[in-house]
């Protein structure tokens, strides 16, 4: 059973407009969620993050939204650009867990055309 | 600061032989990750480890898989009698500390192992 996952492999988009990714969990007890990004050949590299306690968490061009009844995270990057282009990963732990035991998504590619 | 640093990146291996990826942390980190990425899926938690300890090892698998991250050195993931499904990108992340569950990963670059 999948904890968290992204439902839409991959996303493309025209530089400039906005990229929504999405993610949904089942497990009630995460309650801290992050979102990677990942290049070819590359590790993951963190992102943005956002605590239950909160509903929206911006950095720059990023934003992480929280929607704890619908158990539904989304990240919208505006305006997209081209060095976008990546795997994005949603990750979630929770009560209980150490905070190396992150449950992943199996992430959405991101295209954005110039 | 060099970040997490993973060898080899790439590794080839013919069933029944052993894996051996190593993993240095970044500087001042002494908490270190495994990862398991099969193709078309997400990274799955293997282990937690600080030095000279397991923390959390509720991913790996039961046979033929181990880790250890010793006071001195990198730390090491060991596979042995390889077989073709072991075939998976790994990847270690480590952080400085875990004062909450919130501590932020850094990753390496993987280590693409492949079972003929």
């Amino acid at each position: 059973d999948q904890q968290v996952k992204q439902n839409s492999p991959s996303l493309s988009v025209q530089e400039g407009r906005i990229s929504i990714l999405n993610c949904d969990y089942t497990n009630s007890m995460f309650d801290y969620f992050l979102w990677y990004k990942k290049y070819p050949a590359e590790g993951p590299t963190f992102l943005i993050s956002i605590s239950s306690i909160k509903d929206k968490n911006e950095d720059g061009r990023f934003t992480v939204f929280l929607n704890k009844s619908a158990k539904h995270l989304s990240l919208h990057i505006v305006p997209s650009q081209p060095g976008d282009s990546a795997v994005y990963f949603c990750a979630a732990s929770g009560i209980g867990t150490n905070a190396g035991k992150s449950t992943f998504g199996d992430g959405t590619t991101l295209t954005v055309k110039p | 600061n060099a970040g997490v640093m993973q060898n080899p990146r790439h590794l080839v291996r013919r069933r029944g032989q052993e894996a051996r990826l190593r993993c240095s942390p970044m500087k001042g980190h002494s908490h270190v990750y495994w990862y398991r990425q099969l193709p078309e899926e997400g990274l799955k938690f293997m282990v937690y480890l600080q030095k000279e300890n397991i923390i959390d090892e509720s991913g790996m698998p039961k046979e033929r898989f181990s880790a250890e991250f010793p006071k001195e050195g990198p730390s090491i993931l060991r596979i042995q009698q390889v077989v073709r499904g072991d075939s998976a990108a790994y990847f270690c992340a480590s952080s400085p500390l875990i004062s909450a569950r919130t501590d932020t990963q850094y990753f390496g670059p993987g280590t693409r192992l492949t079972v003929l």
